[in-house]
């Protein structure tokens, strides 16, 4: 079974300054997406940024970037010049490319900006 | 584009009792998601239409929950004879399918069973 797995429940970060966030996952899939949610609080989870398995290069959505290591199933969120407006829930998700592409979610990490 | 909604948004129950959820996707999405998020988790899938069709169901579902989407348009969510355990905040989400398949999240509905 797919799990996926965020060992940091909280963070936090200055504002202006950059924070990485921790996502491994396994799986026995050779092609597969992976993604990074925001929830902030009481308000709808959107998509931050997604992962193509079969694309080396990682992908980059503005101030956003992934460290994707396929080989070690690694993949990290990079918050670029932090905003408050960035303070929320993260979470990372997998899914196959195949059947319901249900997503699949770690248990989040808690995002706070300081000012 | 309005988005996928939700109703209601909030719901306090007493046990036992049964409720109702609706879901509106997107109008041209085909695909619908419902996932349930406990509090301090992640989402977890529940189930998916294609259209009309239910393709999935997780085992998280269990014989008292049912969902629908007959018109291949909105979808409802039931849960009979609800238990506390059922507390949680359910989900959500519509997709056009196809190999980016992004799935985009309604506001949820946030349900406390007393």
């Amino acid at each position: 079974a797919q799990t996926v797995t965020q060992s940091q429940p909280e963070m936090s970060v200055q504002e202006a300054e950059t924070v990485t966030l921790s996502c491994t996952y396994d799986t026995s899939e050779s092609d597969y997406y992976l993604f990074w949610y925001k929830q902030p609080p009481s308000r709808q989870m959107i998509l931050v940024i997604r992962q193509e398995a079969y694309k080396q290069q990682n992908a980059t959505e503005n101030r956003f970037s992934v460290n994707f290591q396929k080989a070690a199933k690694s993949f990290s969120l990079k918050i670029s010049d932090s905003q408050l407006g960035d303070a929320a829930m993260y979470f990372c998700a997998y899914r196959i490319i195949q059947g319901a592409q249900k997503l699949v979610f770690g248990q989040g990490t808690r995002l706070t900006i300081n000012p | 584009d309005t988005g996928v909604s939700q109703d209601p948004r909030h719901k306090i129950t007493k046990r036992g009792q049964n409720v109702t959820f609706r879901c509106d996707p997107i109008s041209e999405h085909n695909r619908l998601y419902w996932y349930r998020q406990t509090l301090g988790q992640g989402p977890e899938f529940l189930t998916y239409f294609q259209n009309e069709a239910q393709l999935e169901k997780s085992r998280l579902l269990s014989d008292r929950f049912s969902a629908e989407r007959p018109k291949g348009s909105f979808s409802t969510l039931e849960i009979q004879r609800t238990e506390q355990g059922d507390s949680a905040m359910y989900l959500c989400a519509s997709s056009l399918g196809g190999h980016r398949n992004e799935q985009f999240f309604g506001p949820g509905t946030r349900l406390t069973v007393l």
